[in-house]
């Protein structure tokens, strides 16, 4: 079961926040979020372990509820690079990956 | 620099013709994926591997088939049984357990219908 994103679409002035909420239907052990640039690869942004380990490597914060099976994004002063689309992926099986329904986020100067 | 590279870029198939396309990793990892990506749509796993001369299904598997003979390498052919294969295909790769590893990604191929 892909687990599901809101919102669908966010449009945002440069310097405002934006929450990315991922849901999922199955245990979750960890989550991951990428982000998409159009006709681009996605990239790395967080691993949230279960336990609360984080990893990642941007100024972008996340958090992990394993009660709620749910994990959100936190994007805080937003620039206009953060425009594209953000995923959710989450682990159904030691390396079987399902990745989420995708956030399209658009910063406007 | 290491990285994923996926060749060709844009790729055209006509009727009744399989099409493969390449994957090449230099960066050691021994995890590698294929995905497909339907426009305005997340990823859809197709095959993955975890070590070399074994790979798995994923959800889409049915019309496309792959091999993974070194570890650098983890082609995907698209047969004429995949009767939809107009999509952005993306295939990554992974040190070791996706639980705790991040996926890295190549450019991606875009594959259409002539």
């Amino acid at each position: 079961q892909q687990p599901v994103q809101s919102p669908q679409a966010v449009i945002l002035r440069e310097g405002e926040d934006a929450v990315i909420n991922c849901s999922s239907s199955k245990a979750l052990y960890s989550v991951h979020w990428y982000r998409q640039k159009h006709g681009e690869a996605p990239v790395f942004l967080m691993i949230l372990l279960k336990g609360g380990e984080q990893k990642g490597h941007e100024k972008i914060s996340a958090s992990f509820n394993e009660k709620k099976q749910q994990s959100s994004l936190y994007l805080t002063a937003s620039q206009l690079s953060y425009s594209g689309t953000y995923f959710c992926g989450v682990a159904s099986g030691t390396y079987k990956y399902i990745f989420g329904t995708g956030t399209r986020l658009k910063v406007l100067a | 620099d290491g990285g994923i590279t996926q060749s060709p870029k844009y790729l055209f198939r006509k009727e009744g013709q399989n099409v493969t396309l390449s994957c090449e990793q230099n960066l050691n990892h021994d995890a590698m994926y294929w995905y497909r990506q339907d426009p305005g749509q997340g990823l859809r796993l197709i095959y993955y591997s975890q070590i070399v001369n074994d790979f798995q299904k994923g959800d889409i598997a049915e019309g496309y088939s792959v091999s993974r003979e070194k570890k650098e390498s983890f082609p995907l052919t698209v047969t004429s049984a995949q009767k939809n294969p107009t999509a952005f295909y993306l295939c990554a790769s992974s040190i070791g357990e996706t639980l705790n590893q991040p996926q890295h990604f190549g450019d991606g191929t875009r594959l259409s219908i002539l």
